[in-house]
């Protein structure tokens, strides 16, 4: 079975410029979770999808940041336009069920200049 | 091919029983080994492994890295119902790459 793969693995980008990052989940999740790491050690939760539809979309810092999940399969996380403090690694995960474990992506490590 | 193998995958003791969640992994430049506690969103961050044989202690988790045999392991002892959670480990290894495993479900019953 393959693993949940992010696109790409990292992204260097100029402060205003818009970046987009992908997210495929495992077949047959329905269940999708954007995450990012900022500084240091810790994961902030940004968002979780059920198929296309957004459950919970508390933790988008700001307007600048807009996800879609057309179809309920492959999710996209756009920056728009990118500001200095989203830099960082942006982790999406999967699960087949609310509440059951999340299988983690290896990230995009997003630098904007 | 890196990977990060949790187990075991889910976990069932009662309150007060002692656990060992372990993880093991086979990557290529092994930097560091994080240890998370999931509960309902994002995974809260427990210890950061970097050297074998160092024992990182925290209340009543703690955690050591074998650099040698590729595992760590998470202990909680005297369990309580508020440990009920999903651990998550995750490698970080060579040019910068991340790694997490399927994590572990531990539930503590009363």
């Amino acid at each position: 079975e393959a693993g949940v793969t992010q696109f790409p693995s990292h992204s260097v980008i100029e402060k205003g410029q818009t970046v987009t990052l992908r997210c495929d989940p495992i077949s047959g999740h329905d269940n999708l979770y954007w995450y990012r790491r900022v500084m240091g050690k810790e994961i902030k939760f940004l968002l979780h999808f059920v198929k296309e539809s957004k459950q919970d979309e508390s933790g988008m810092p700001n307007n600048r940041f807009l996800a879609e999940r057309t179809g309920g399969t492959y999710s996209t996380l756009k920056v728009q336009p990118a500001e200095l403090e989203d830099s960082g690694v942006y982790f999406c995960a999967s699960s087949r069920g609310r509440g059951g474990l999340q299988f983690f992506g290896p990230g995009t490590r997003l630098t904007v200049l | 091919e890196d990977k990060v193998v949790q187990s075991p995958l889910s976990l069932v003791v009662h309150e007060g029983d002692t656990v060992t969640l372990n993880c093991s992994y086979e990557v290529t430049n092994f930097r560091s080994l994080l240890w998370y506690k999931q509960e309902k969103k994002a995974p809260t961050f427990l210890f950061m492994l970097t050297s074998s044989g160092i024992e990182k202690k925290s209340g009543r988790l703690s955690s050591i890295l074998d650099k040698k045999e590729l595992f760590s392991i998470l202990n909680i002892t005297a369990t309580q119902t508020g440990d009920s959670a999903i651990y998550l480990c995750e490698v970080n290894f060579g040019n910068e790459k991340l790694t997490f495993g399927t994590g572990t479900r531990l539930t503590i019953i009363p």
